[in-house]
């Protein structure tokens, strides 16, 4: 199956510092990757969505100046959570689609971020 | 919009019962329904993926079936383990625009007791 992952798996950093999160398709290319936030209990929200190439797509109330996203290559798309406060803290998911797997997402192990 | 819920909330049940998750989306416009298991502090493993032209999908002692019309979608796990014990989440894949887009449900925390 296809095998996405995620760097690093947790991260501790101080407030207003900026932290950056990798997200890579090991065995296809994803012409599409999206990052999601989970908090405690609560569903996955998508924050934006990323077409290799492109701008992302944010969904409404997510900040693109806070949450930078780059998908610059087939492989690879980076969330940068810029000037991290507490109430960033969260899990972090990516997910990416793309070649055989059509509209199938292949979801990567998650960030656990805590902003102190 | 999409909505997904997802009942129970939380199911506490006894090693080898038979059980049924229930999810229920808003807009039958779907490409796809998943079902997912995520452990405590882990990602999300895929169980089941069922296209919408299809009605329902078997793996080992699971099945999950797809009424599109009515927006609902159950999770069958048969012969419960204490192995199983995770949150189950099901998530509906729409058409977003220039994108697809998947919602997900909040989940039903599964407690299987030995």
């Amino acid at each position: 199956g296809a095998v996405v992952s995620q760097h690093p798996s947790r991260v501790i950093c101080k407030s207003g510092t900026s932290v950056k999160i990798e997200c890579r398709s090991l065995d296809f290319q994803a012409t599409t990757m999206f990052w999601y936030r989970q908090f405690p209990k609560k569903s996955l929200m998508l924050m934006a969505t990323s077409n290799e190439g492109s701008k992302a797509t944010y969904e409404q109330g997510v900040e693109k100046d806070k949450f930078l996203i780059n998908h610059a290559s087939l492989t690879l798309s980076t969330l940068t959570v810029t000037s991290a406060h507490p109430e960033d803290s969260s899990f972090y998911i990516c997910s990416a689609s793309g070649g055989r797997g059509g509209y199938e997402q292949f979801f990567g192990p998650g960030t656990r971020l805590t902003v102190l | 919009k999409q909505e997904v819920t997802q009942i129970p909330a939380a199911l506490s049940v006894p090693e080898g019962e038979n059980l049924v998750l229930n999810c229920s989306f808003t807009d039958s416009a779907i490409y796809n329904l998943q079902w997912f298991r995520q452990d405590p502090g882990k990602g999300l493993t895929s169980l089941l993926l069922i296209q919408s032209s299809q009605r329902e999908q078997t793996s080992g002692r699971l099945n999950a079936s797809l009424d599109k019309s009515s927006g609902r979608s159950t999770l069958y796990i048969a012969a419960s383990q204490p192995g199983d014990s995770a949150t189950y989440l099901c998530a509906a894949l729409n058409s977003g625009g220039s994108n697809y887009k998947l919602t997900f449900g909040k989940g039903t925390l599964l407690t299987v007791n030995p």
